[in-house]
């Protein structure tokens, strides 16, 4: 079965600061898709950026950005220049490209210090 | 674009009634929903998935009889929680795709309190 696993619990980052949110996955699929969602305390899930696995290309949206090793089956993200909006649940997700299936980690809880 | 509505966003009740949550996509055809349950300060935990005109697909240890689903068109699904009780005590959230290829875009989410 599919894992998600992010090892970080909790993260802070100081604000107009870079944070690099840490997610593995287990999967033998070759083709796949990756997700980070965001959910702040009002508890609507955000897609925040996605990646196609076969994409080489590192997935980029404004001041996010992800950092896709897939031979070390590895997924981060890079918030630059950290606002007090971004302060949230951060859930990385995994979908095989056959499937509709979502599998999520277990989220990392980011706080944006002034 | 890409709008779910999930309503009530929150619902308080005695223990034995039924709920019915509701769960629409506003500017484009879902052909497949799926709701889930969080627990405070947890992931997501997927229920089932339901794709329109078909029964759902339960999750392993969620009782079909106790979540019903529907799915009767491209735009609408609902969760009724049957004889709620307080461990029914909730946040419940839907995702709905238009296409396999695209991303879930999810609901704002009911918190369901039962009392």
């Amino acid at each position: 079965a599919q894992t998600v696993t992010q090892s970080q619990p909790e993260m802070s980052v100081q604000e107009a600061e870079t944070v690099t949110l840490s997610c593995t996955y287990d999967t033998s699929e070759s083709d796949y898709y990756l997700f980070w969602y965001k959910q702040p305390p009002s508890r609507q899930m955000i897609l925040v950026i996605r990646q196609e696995a076969y994409k080489q290309q590192n997935a980029t949206e404004n001041r996010f950005s992800v950092n896709f090793q897939k031979a070390a089956k590895s997924f981060s993200l890079k918030i630059s220049d950290s606002q007090l909006g971004d302060a949230a649940m951060y859930f990385c997700a995994y979908r095989e490209n056959t499937g509709n299936q979502f599998y999520f980690g277990t989220g990392t809880s980011l706080t944006v210090i002034p | 674009g890409a709008v779910v509505s999930q309503h009530p966003s929150w619902v308080i009740c005695k223990s034995g009634t039924s709920v019915k949550i509701e769960c629409r996509s506003l500017d484009f055809q879902a052909t497949t929903m799926f709701w889930y349950r969080q627990f405070p300060k947890q992931s997501l935990m997927l229920m089932a998935t339901s794709n329109e005109g078909s029964k759902a697909t339960y999750e392993q240890g969620v009782e079909k009889d106790k979540f019903l689903i529907n799915h009767a068109s491209l735009t609408l699904s609902t969760l009724t929680v049957t004889s709620a009780h307080p461990e029914d005590s909730s946040f419940y959230i839907c995702s709905a795709m238009s296409a396999s290829n695209q991303p879930q875009h999810f609901g704002d989410g009911t918190r369901l309190s039962i009392l």
